[in-house]
């Protein structure tokens, strides 16, 4: 079963603008990553965060944990055309030995 | 480069037909694991395997087999494949299981008739 749920299935906004894609989980977990998967293609990591840090950048990329709340949001600031793609959080539990993805945001960033 | 390779990429079978998916990461990695996506649906775990010789089912096990013999190798083999096994199928690696970042292969699109 899926432990990860991302919010809007679907997102569409024009180039410069920032995208917020937000992920809620159902269990307690060690880590959160975020990916991103072109169009049929690999999934590429993006971030990991930790479930003791609650905010962590990587360039254009701010992502936020919340453990009380069971979510995370991913934020693309300054966004680009080139940005547009699936992306997915995934979590691990922290008695399993697996990785659970959700079912991803489609982004569309127009140009 | 680092890397995980599958192969094929795209396979089109019939009903019944064994087949095994090969995947193959030169990262030292002990940690491999299958994917297949779905619309609507995200991965679905199939198995993984911590280290050689140590294999485990994931969320989505039923209709498929895996080995790990060698550390580099993860085949996903399908001994009577169905329709409903039509997917796009991804193998990934890591070190020390899910704590790190997950590398994954190019994927397989594999058809069912």
């Amino acid at each position: 079963s899926q432990q990860g749920e991302e919010d809007p299935q679907a997102l569409s906004i024009q180039e410069g603008e920032n995208a917020t894609m937000n992920c809620s989980y159902k269990t307690s977990i060690n880590n959160l990553q975020w990916y991103r998967q072109n169009s049929g293609r690999g999934l590429v990591h993006l971030i990991l965060i930790r479930s003791n840090e609650r905010e962590k950048h990587s360039g254009r990329l701010r992502v936020t944990l919340d453990t009380s709340k069971k979510s995370s949001s991913l934020l693309i600031t300054a966004s680009r055309a080139a940005d547009t793609a699936s992306y997915f959080c995934a979590t691990d539990r922290p008695w399993g030995n697996d990785m659970r993805f959700g079912a991803g945001t489609r982004l569309t960033v127009k140009p | 480069e680092a890397q995980v390779t599958q192969n094929p990429r795209y396979l089109i079978t019939v009903t019944g037909k064994k087949l095994t998916v090969t995947c193959s990461q030169n990262m030292n990695h002990e940690y491999m694991s299958w994917y297949r996506q779905d619309p609507g649906l995200g991965l679905r775990q199939i198995y993984y395997s911590m280290n050689v010789e140590v294999t485990d089912k994931g969320d989505v096990p039923e209709g498929y087999k895996v080995s790990r013999k060698e550390k580099r190798n993860f085949p996903l083999i399908l001994e009577s494949p169905s329709p409903n096994q039509t997917s796009l199928y991804f193998c990934a690696s890591s070190t020390m299981g899910s704590i790190t970042e997950a590398f994954f292969g190019q994927g397989t699109r594999l058809t069912v008739v």
